[in-house]
């Protein structure tokens, strides 16, 4: 089973600023990551796949970057809405489809 | 509009069973592999199980193998959740949701609402 580790487990943030969110796999998962989004209350939504491919509809101040184990995930000048729990999940090797414990984007 | 709506979930003892169904509509479910995901409250996402386009592949993760059943029924665009022999451990929101439709790379493209299952006596 592959493990993903996320850090910071919490990361405050003012409205403006930027925030970097970083995600590691236990072993090598080329470029088979995906990052979403949670607001309280909600399901899951998809922001990024294959690391660094934006899905339909999610605004350019996101970004990941990152291959083999080591992935990022940037939000440029944070925005109101974006303060949520992003979690990475890995596709390369697979069952089980693992998912990173949660990074919390919070207001400073 | 596309809508995975996800039903079933409530208070259950330690050892019963419920069976999740999850309705899709404004989409082709028969088109997409499926999955059931789980979040216990405060924590964070777990995967349970998959189920390919016409049923004939199933996977499971480990802790619910042997207990739980995916299933569906393309004909009404819906997906289940057979959970025997529940344990406190499997208290969580379930999610269905979908797989994208190309085929190869397994991730998420839309989710639905969850239900909540509590296991407890």
């Amino acid at each position: 089973e592959i493990v993903m580790t996320q850090s910071p487990a919490t990361l405050s943030v003012s409205p403006g600023e930027g925030a970097t969110l970083s995600c590691r796999a236990s072993q090598s998962v080329s470029s088979y990551l995906a990052w979403y989004q949670q607001k309280p209350g909600q399901p899951p939504r998809l922001l990024i796949y294959a690391a660094s491919a934006r899905a339909t509809g999610v605004p350019a101040r996101f970004s990941g970057s990152g291959s083999g184990t080591d992935f990022t995930l940037t939000i440029s000048s944070l925005q109101s809405e974006d303060f949520a729990v992003y979690y990475c999940q890995q596709y390369s090797t697979w069952p089980p489809l693992t998912f990173g414990g949660g990074t919390k984007v919070e207001i400073k | 509009e596309e809508q995975l709506v996800a039903s079933g979930g409530g208070l259950v003892q330690p050892g019963g069973s419920l069976r999740l169904s999850c309705e899709a509509s404004g989409f082709t479910m028969s088109r997409y592999w499926m999955s059931w995901v789980r979040q216990a409250p405060g924590k964070g996402l777990e995967w349970v199980a998959n189920i390919k386009q016409q049923g004939n592949e199933q996977y499971y993760l480990d802790s619910v193998k042997g207990r739980f059943t995916i299933s569906r029924d393309n004909a009404k665009n819906s997906l289940y959740l057979q959970m025997n022999s529940l344990r406190a451990e499997d208290t969580a929101f379930y999610y269905c949701a979908r797989k994208i439709v190309v085929t190869g790379p397994y991730f998420f493209d839309f989710w639905g609402q969850g239900t909540l299952v509590t296991v407890s006596s």
